[in-house]
């Protein structure tokens, strides 16, 4: 079975700063798909990035990138020039690579990031 | 494209009732999952439905059970309900084919059992 691991439950921020989120995750597959969602007050989970596990390349969405560490088993988030609209929680999840029957999300306990105007 | 869409977004129910909760997925989408989401156990998978078909289930009792029409909307039930099924409960949908599988969540149905 997978695990996700966020150990920040809480984290704040000036606004324009640069902040990281941590993320480690346990599996003994070799093909998997790691994912961060946003959650704000509203609910609404929205995607906000995706790494495929064989990409060495770090994954980039605008001021949203990560550090994917496929041998430590870390993925982490940092968010540039950090806006009010990214107050949030935010969920690191794992898939397997999916086929029959794996299309299932795996989430972390969360991070509860605020920005400080 | 419109998004996911779920209803009802809020629910009030008594013990021991049961309930319905629907999902439409974004057009096109052929995978369906549900998700349970509480402050004590966080996000948990409920179940995954793909052309009508379970594909996937998560470790919840057999109170929880699904269902998908043949355009992929699909339907979540609760029979008897109890306290601990309170929860916000969160649909998704995504292609279903090859390739990465990215799930596009809904606003969620609001659930409170007294």
């Amino acid at each position: 079975a997978q695990t996700v691991t966020q150990s920040q439950p809480e984290m704040s921020v000036q606004e324009a700063e640069t902040v990281t989120l941590s993320c480690t995750y346990d599996t003994s597959e070799n093909n998997y798909y790691l994912f961060w969602y946003k959650q704000p007050p509203s609910r609404q989970m929205i995607l906000v990035i995706r790494q495929e596990a064989y990409k060495q390349q770090n994954a980039t969405e605008n001021r949203f990138s990560v550090n994917f560490q496929k041998a430590a088993k870390s993925f982490s988030l940092k968010i540039s020039d950090s806006q009010l609209g990214d107050t949030a929680m935010y969920f690191c999840a794992f898939m397997k690579r999916p086929n029959f029957g794996n299309e299932k999300l795996t989430f972390g306990t969360g991070t509860r990031l605020t920005i400080i105007p | 494209k419109a998004g996911v869409t779920q209803t009802p977004r809020y629910l009030i129910k008594t013990r021991g009732q049961q309930v319905t909760l629907s999902c439409s997925p974004i057009s096109g989408h052929r995978s369906v999952s549900w998700y349970q989401q509480t402050p004590g156990q966080g996000l948990q998978f409920l179940f995954e439905y793909f052309s009508e078909t379970q594909r996937n289930k998560g470790n919840f009792p057999g109170r929880f059970s699904g269902r998908q029409f043949s355009n992929s909307r699909s339907e979540m039930n609760v029979s008897t309900l109890e306290l601990g099924d309170s929860a916000l409960y969160l649909c998704a949908s995504s292609g279903g084919g090859q390739g990465v599988r990215e799930q596009y969540f809904g606003p969620g149905t609001r659930l409170t059992v007294t």
